[in-house]
């Protein structure tokens, strides 16, 4: 059983770029969950997806977008890089029930200069 | 909408000691509750959660969290701790009150343990 895995794993860019940072889940989960952890706070949500579908998104702007592929895989997408976007980016995959564990990759840290 | 609450965002105790973070949460809804622990420059890892089952809940490395509804709390536990158990706890909560299911997390607890 594979966990997952986010790359890459460390990433520097600059005001105004755009990233796309990409997450693999946990073989067998159909639902992958994007966080942001700002140095020193919690992760706060960014959106949900389930089965290729958005399924909730919290309080980020639009330029935070995502996609899910068919084989569950996800991307986070951000557009117009700002410095207060550097953090660590979590991707969480589980099943999709709300008791059943959520498994985290080791996140990207991503810097914006 | 949910929240969570961590009292005290760095703990520091000898080894040995009994370990105690607390965590208070809001919820309109039963809820879900999970402990994490992440260590330097890593994801989170699981520690115990708490699904509706039996309010005690025990999780890895002897951690234990205690469900209490009348005092919205989810206190971690840990009887004796360990060097290695030097790291970042966070509390989250999960319930379908926004209609979605993902997490809800606390601001944290670094947790130092003294030789």
């Amino acid at each position: 059983e594979t966990g997952v895995t986010q790359s890459p794993t460390h990433l520097i860019k600059t005001r105004g770029q755009q990233v796309t940072l990409r997450c693999s889940s946990q073989s067998g989960h159909n639902t992958v969950s994007w966080y942001q952890q700002a140095l020193g706070q919690g992760p706060q949500f960014i959106f949900q997806y389930y089965r290729e579908e958005e399924n909730g998104r919290g309080n980020f702007p639009p330029r935070f977008s995502g996609l899910q592929f068919p084989n569950y895989s996800s991307e986070l997408n951000v557009n117009a890089l700002e410095l207060d976007d550097s953090a660590l980016y979590l991707c969480a995959s589980s099943l999709g029930d709300m008791n059943t564990e959520a498994f985290f990759g080791q996140g990207t840290r991503l810097t914006v200069v | 909408a949910q929240s969570v609450t961590q009292l005290g965002s760095h703990v520091s105790v000898s080894e040995g000691a009994l370990v105690l973070l607390r965590c208070n949460y809001s919820s309109s809804v039963p809820p879900y509750l999970f402990w994490y622990v992440q260590y330097p420059n890593q994801g989170l890892q699981l520690l115990l959660k708490y699904t509706s089952a039996a309010t005690l809940v025990k999780g890895i490395n002897d951690f234990e969290a205690e469900f209490k509804k009348s005092e919205t709390s989810f206190h971690l536990t840990k009887p004796s701790a360990h060097m290695s158990d030097a790291a970042e706890y966070f509390c989250a909560v999960t319930g379908e009150d926004t209609g979605r299911r993902a997490l809800t997390f606390g601001s944290g607890t670094r947790l130092q343990v003294q030789p």
